[in-house]
């Protein structure tokens, strides 16, 4: 079993859609969990941080993460063509371990 | 400006040939790190340094090599590359304990 899974679509909704990106894993020392964005041809950029369980909100982006379940979501409300890109969860142990694992990415998709 | 710059952007090269990619950095962060990325595949990790001493390997670091010659710069090297080792190279910083890391915008690397 892999550390992380992440459905790697694509997935493809229309303009306005709510969308639920997520992300499993198997290592329960995880408890520093992230999203990032990567738009085509670009290097990958911090969305949301997510320190243990709970929800976090910033504007349209909702990050979730129950660690009970060892699941982690994003959700983006009323999507725009521009949150077009792909979706990569990472998460850590923390302590002096400072490396990310990530999920393979999901490639997300709105359309006008 | 960028706080993470790759240099070069793109490069195609041929079997065999020595290529060094860049990273620098003007976050003042102590720790770097060098992922590849291919199609299905996701990030990973080749080598990260904590700091100007201290160089570790990746998860795939076999035909890579690595200096760090000062706290700002990271280079990677392929001494002799191979067609495989064609895919899209990010370096990374990060800093603090939660491990959230900052990328570059990519080199892609085309060996033929």
């Amino acid at each position: 079993q892999k550390e992380v899974e992440q459905d790697p679509g694509p997935l493809s909704v229309p303009e306005g859609a709510i969308v639920s990106l997520n992300c499993t894993y198997s290592n329960s020392a995880f408890q520093y969990f992230m999203w990032y964005r990567q738009y085509s041809r670009k290097g990958p950029e911090l969305l949301m941080y997510t320190y243990s369980s709970g929800n976090k909100e910033d504007g349209r982006f909702t990050a979730q993460v129950d660690k009970s379940s060892k699941y982690i979501s994003l959700f983006i409300r009323d999507s725009q063509p521009s949150d077009s890109a792909t979706y990569l969860c990472a998460m850590s142990s923390g302590g002096s371990n400072y490396k990310l694992t990530f999920g393979k990415g999901t490639l997300l998709t709105v359309n006008p | 400006d960028a706080d993470v710059t790759q240099t070069p952007r793109n490069r195609i090269t041929k079997t065999g040939k020595r290529i060094m990619l860049e990273c620098s950095q003007t976050k003042g962060h102590d720790r770097m790190y060098w992922y590849r990325q291919d199609p299905g595949l996701g990030l990973q990790l080749i080598y990260y340094s904590f700091d100007v001493k201290d160089i570790n390997k990746g998860e795939i670091s076999d035909g890579y090599s690595v200096s760090r010659q000062a706290q700002a710069k990271f280079s990677l090297s392929l001494e002799s590359a191979i067609p495989n080792q064609t895919a899209l190279y990010f370096c990374a910083t990060s800093e603090g304990l939660e491990d959230t890391q900052y990328f570059g915008p990519g080199t892609r690397l085309t060996v033929l």
